[in-house]
């Protein structure tokens, strides 16, 4: 089974705040697991993505920390800005090359 | 500009008729993905190719659906007799083949409404 479960489905955070994704998977086979943000009318874009040699990465302010053992791995996105307001996907897979995207969060930065 | 283009960006047409994507990948990439995705929700998988060979397509798509990747360079996704249902947004994406999974590149999509 592939399924991939994400969450939360919105999120409103204060500009300058933390925003937190989670995303749950089940198939062990995954071995590489990135975040996509897609704005209105464009098509998804990479954010950031991990291999699971690693447990965190960082880049500016964007973090994804991973957790092997719980199947989880989630966003974080530091000093949350108005330009953040963007809906995001994880996008995991491994084995096929076929990238399973969950159902989204939808994230509103307020100024 | 050498990202994934995609056309015709819009396409609004009657129900019972045949519809063709076009999806023109990096040019140096040898993955090319087809998505749809409806309002709300993520992409979902349809199919892939790499290089002109047909990897893998979806169970949920009918026969309606066909798509062709010819000399392992554009691709088209066809459906036939199309469906209120099938109303929604086509993504193409690319990738290279390195030996192990890497980033999608995504067009900008194909606006797909059946009235």
């Amino acid at each position: 089974q592939q399924q991939v479960k994400q969450s939360p489905q919105s999120l409103i955070v204060q500009k300058g705040g933390i925003s937190i994704i989670n995303c749950a998977y089940e198939n062990t086979a995954f071995d590489y697991f990135p975040w996509y943000q897609q704005f209105p009318g464009k098509g998804p874009a990479l954010l950031i993505a991990i291999r699971p040699d690693v447990s965190e990465k960082k880049e500016g302010r964007f973090t994804i920390s991973f957790n092997k053992s719980a199947k989880q791995f989630s966003l974080h996105i530091m000093d949350s800005q108005p330009g953040d307001s963007a809906t995001y996907f994880c996008a995991p897979t491994g084995g096929t090359y076929k990238y399973i995207f969950g159902t989204g969060t939808r994230l509103k930065v307020l100024a | 500009d050498t990202g994934v283009s995609q056309d015709p960006r819009h396409k609004i047409t009657k129900r019972g008729q045949n519809v063709t994507f076009r999806c023109d990948p990096i040019s140096e990439h040898n993955r090319l993905y087809w998505y749809r995705q409806t309002l709300g929700q993520g992409p979902e998988f349809l199919t892939y190719f790499q290089n002109e060979a047909q990897l893998e397509k979806s169970r949920l798509l009918s026969d309606r659906f066909s798509a062709e990747r010819p000399k392992g360079s554009f691709s088209t996704l066809e459906i036939q007799r199309t469906e209120q249902g099938d109303s929604a947004m086509y993504l193409c994406a690319s990738s290279s083949a390195s030996g192990s999974a890497g980033e999608l590149f995504f067009g900008e999509g194909s606006r797909l409404t059946v009235l």
